[in-house]
């Protein structure tokens, strides 16, 4: 059975300090690791897939990398507009399991 | 805006009804997949339909249903309903129905808050 555990489960952080978040995971074959941001309320969006260990990816503030047996998720100098909830999610055994989330909250 | 619509939007009803959900899919995406996050287990795989046949099942009970139709558009139905069925339900779509080769994005709609009395 798949398995991704996420931490911490809420993160509250000043505007500008920089950190991340951690996603590790247990999957037979790991096909694709995704990460999504959800607002209350509303449909996760997505934000990054990594195929292989080694791969990053770059958007704005947010950074995602893998390794072997976890991913992370860097936010430099976040901005209260980053407030959401981070989910991550691996594609295993034809289907996606997601992890409960990391809630994220910048105070400006 | 992903481009998946889901209808309706909230949804009030009492133990024992029966509903149905509808989603529409991104425009050309073959492939529809229903979620279910409730407060304390977040997002859990109900099933997956491609160009009309299901492709893979997650943790459906055999109370929920669901079906594609030939315009690609999809429809779950949950009978029997109970307190406990509460939840949002979200529909996402992809291209490919993830059977070989590199793995597709999934894009989520808004979801439908149903709420069971």
């Amino acid at each position: 059975e798949d398995q991704v555990t996420q931490s911490p489960e809420a993160l509250r952080l000043q505007e500008g300090e920089s950190s991340s978040l951690n996603c590790s995971y247990t999957v037979s074959g790991l096909r694709g690791l995704f990460w999504y941001r959800q607002d209350p309320g509303k449909g996760p969006e997505f934000l990054f897939t990594l195929y292989s260990a080694g791969e990053e990816k770059e958007k704005e503030r947010l950074k995602a990398t893998l390794t072997k047996k976890e991913s992370f998720l860097h936010i430099t100098a976040p901005k209260p507009e980053d407030s959401a909830t981070y989910l991550c999610a691996v594609y295993g055994n034809e289907k996606l399991t997601f992890g409960t989330g990391t809630r994220l909250t910048i105070i400006p | 805006d992903s481009g998946v619509t889901q209808t309706p939007k909230h949804l009030i009803t009492a133990t024992g009804q029966r509903v149905t959900l509808r989603c529409s899919p991104r425009s050309g995406d073959l492939s529809v997949y229903w979620y279910q996050q409730s407060l304390d287990q977040g997002l859990q795989f109900l099933i997956q339909y491609y160009n009309g046949e299901e492709r893979a099942k997650g943790n459906i009970l055999e109370r929920f249903s669901a079906q594609q139709f030939p315009d690609l558009h999809s429809e779950l139905n949950l009978s029997s309903l109970e307190l406990g069925d509460s939840a949002l339900y979200f529909c996402a779509s992809s291209p490919g129905g993830g059977t070989s080769g590199v793995v597709d994005t999934q894009y989520f709609g808004p979801g439908t808050r149903l709420t069971v009395l």
